[in-house]
């Protein structure tokens, strides 16, 4: 069964950062693509980017190219996501989510259950 | 690339026929996905391709459309459907998502 298991919530300064972790179990993400998108208190939701763990490239979504950095460790099977200079408008929940099926073809096929980013003084 | 959804809430009762729509600023090549996020919890992915059901999903829900226009379809909702439902494009390597429809009972 595959799962991903996102790091606890996290309560951030305004102008500080915070590194989220997703650990996935039960699929090689080397054979994916991992995403991180975003969901504001009573929103909808925002792809932020994808990194292919593989060989690290990554995209991101314009808004959000100087405020998140994708990475991701194969050894540990876990893909990380770094938020920067932290405002009042980060606060969102962030989950990760999986490509599946051959090739990849799948887009978003498993979720994580989503880390909650406060960000107060 | 913009995705519009529409209604952004609605009402059925259970058993009826129930369609959700999306249009996409741009032809999208059928790369076209819908969830289904229900309180508290992550979203689910429904349909991908614009109308292949992922497995495990049950066969009521379906998806059609082409271009820029697209649809899910509830063939007989159950209580279990409410939730918001989400659309969203991956075409030319951009993922957009639309701003979602609420599904409550009548």
């Amino acid at each position: 069964e595959v799962q991903l298991q996102q790091s606890g919530a996290e309560l951030g300064k305004p102008g500080t950062s915070v590194k989220l972790s997703c650990k996935v179990s039960g699929y090689n993400i080397r054979s994916t693509y991992m995403h991180w998108v975003n969901q504001r208190p009573g929103k909808g939701l925002e792809w932020i980017g994808r990194i292919d763990p593989a060989n690290g490239n990554t995209i991101y979504a314009e808004k959000f190219k100087s405020k998140a950095t994708l990475t991701a460790d194969t050894s540990s099977n876990t893909a990380y996501m770094q938020l920067s200079q932290l405002k009042s408008d980060d606060t969102a929940i962030y989950f990760c989510a999986m490509d599946g099926g051959i090739l990849r073809i799948i887009p978003f096929a498993y979720w994580g259950q989503g880390t909650l980013v406060t960000v107060s003084s | 690339i913009q995705m519009t959804q529409s209604p952004s809430l609605l009402s059925a009762s259970v058993g009826d026929r129930v369609t959700l729509s999306c249009k996409a600023g741009q032809n999208i090549n059928n790369y076209l996905a819908w969830y289904q996020q229900k309180l508290g919890e992550a979203p689910k992915l429904l349909i991908y391709n614009a109308n292949s059901l992922q497995t495990g999903i049950p066969s009521r829900f379906s998806g059609s459309g082409s271009g820029t226009d697209y649809t899910l379809t509830i063939s007989s909702l159950q209580p279990e459907d409410v939730a918001t439902y989400f659309c969203q494009q991956y075409n030319s390597w951009t993922w957009t998502f639309g701003g979602g429809t609420k599904l409550e009972l009548k």
